[in-house]
């Protein structure tokens, strides 16, 4: 299965910052997926970014609050814009390998 | 559209006990199913999945049976372990790419 690596693996922000995740995979992928997941919670889509094209956000969710780059088919960075407590939360990057996907180790944030 | 519904939580379970962790499903076609496990402070993992109708997904003494007719996969271990203790996931993949995961249930083993 493709490796994923995530980081920072953790961070503590300031309200009214901004920080931005990297995503990187040992492989070559079209598809790459980003998921939140806040405490206590489930996981929940926030978009889906493919290299070349815009990626495609989630209902609730907005490319203003959460920035996404996918420069090549190894690497995407999400961002987390003008960040309050609410957006404490593990926030994961997945890659699809056949019918099943793969899941990084996540980014544990906490806003004060 | 395609939703998971799993069993709620906590369970808690002595060593040794029997684990079932119901998970149903709603979805259009043939969706394949999977259960993933989140032990405390990490990712997700993959632990089985099932791609069709009565296909058992297993691995580390976990199994679940794609059940069509009642549309679940309920995950099952014989005798479950300390380290068992973990957050588990329910989720099925339709015609998208896109995962649709239950609500998770925390299991935790006391010795």
């Amino acid at each position: 299965s493709a490796v994923i690596s995530q980081k920072p693996s953790r961070d503590i922000c300031q309200r009214g910052t901004s920080l931005t995740i990297q995503c990187q995979v040992d492989s070559q992928v079209t598809m790459m997926f980003w998921y939140r997941q806040q405490p206590g919670q489930s996981l929940t889509l926030i978009a889906t970014a493919n290299q070349g094209s815009e990626a495609t956000y989630e209902s609730g969710f907005v490319i203003d609050k959460f920035p996404i780059s996918r420069p090549n088919l190894t690497f995407s960075t999400l961002t987390v814009s003008n960040m309050s407590p609410e957006d404490s939360s593990i926030y994961l990057c997945s890659v699809p390998e056949g019918d099943t996907q793969y899941f990084g180790p996540g980014t544990r944030l906490t806003v004060l | 559209g395609n939703s998971v519904t799993q069993m709620e939580g906590p369970v808690t379970l002595s060593e040794e006990a029997f684990l079932t962790i119901n998970c149903t499903y709603t979805a259009t076609g043939y969706p394949s199913l999977f259960w993933y496990v989140q032990y405390p402070g990490e990712g997700l993992q993959l632990l089985l999945k099932a791609t069709k109708a009565d296909d058992k997904g297993s691995n580390k003494g976990f199994e679940a049976t794609y059940r069509k007719e009642t549309t679940s996969f309920h995950l099952e271990k014989g005798s479950v372990q300390v380290s068992d203790s973990a957050v588990y996931f329910c989720a099925l993949k339709g015609g998208s790419e896109k995962l649709v995961f239950g609500k998770g249930t925390k299991l935790t083993v006391n010795p």
